[in-house]
């Protein structure tokens, strides 16, 4: 199974502030990459896939990059509505993996 | 617009069994791939399963291989997660997600539903 390493697992940050989340796999798995935003008692939403597409309706101050074992989520420019949980997820291989999840906090 | 409405959870004992559904709506639904995928409480996601558009390819996690079956009605646009053998570490909301791309295999989850929540004890 591949496995998916993120970092930081959380984060305190403020409004406008740039952000950067970092996902490693254990192994190449070309851009096969996607990111998740999840806020407390909802379930996922997808913002990027293919390692650096942005889903329709996501806005773009969120960006995806990398390829091969190394990925950033990057969000330009935090604003209130971004605190949340962020996922990344292996789309390379069954079992689908995800990483451990990164908290953006309000500081 | 898609839509994907889970029901089936509850509290049941360990050993015991659970049925989950799924049912999908505002897509083409026998022309895509779908996914389980649970969440313990205040814990990170896993993916539990997954089915192929025709159903004819299943794929699950070592976790539960053996104990849980997926299946799908593409006439009656719905999914089942047939869920045996329950133990406290199946304790979690259990997602149906639609397959972004592809018919069969792994990718990622563009619409997700809201939720289930089973609850495994004594």
């Amino acid at each position: 199974d591949i496995q998916m390493t993120q970092s930081p697992s959380s984060l305190s940050a403020s409004v406008g502030d740039r952000v950067t989340i970092t996902c490693r796999a254990s192994q190449s798995i070309d851009r096969d990459l996607c990111w998740y935003q999840q806020k407390p008692g909802k379930a996922p939403r997808l913002l990027i896939y293919a390692a650096s597409s942005l889903q329709t309706g996501v806005p773009s101050r969120f960006s995806g990059s990398g390829s091969g074992t190394d990925f950033t989520l990057t969000l330009s420019s935090l604003q209130p509505e971004d605190f949340a949980t962020y996922y990344c997820q292996q789309s390379y291989s069954i079992p689908l993996t995800f990483g451990g999840g990164t908290k953006v906090e309000i500081k | 617009e898609v839509q994907l409405l889970e029901s089936g959870g509850g509290l049941v004992q360990p050993g015991g069994s659970l049925r989950l559904s799924c049912a999908a709506s505002g897509f083409t639904f026998s022309a895509h791939a779908m996914n389980w995928v649970r969440q313990a409480p205040g814990k990170g996601l896993e993916w539990v399963s997954g089915i192929s558009s025709s159903g004819g390819n299943t794929f699950y996690a070592d976790s539960v291989k053996g104990r849980f079956t997926f299946s799908r009605d593409n006439f009656k646009n719905t999914l089942f997660l047939q869920m045996n053998s329950l133990t406290a570490e199946d304790t979690a909301v259990y997602y149906c997600a639609k397959a972004a791309f592809g018919l069969v295999g792994a990718t990622a989850s563009d619409y997700w539903g809201q939720g289930t929540r089973v609850t495994v004890s004594s």
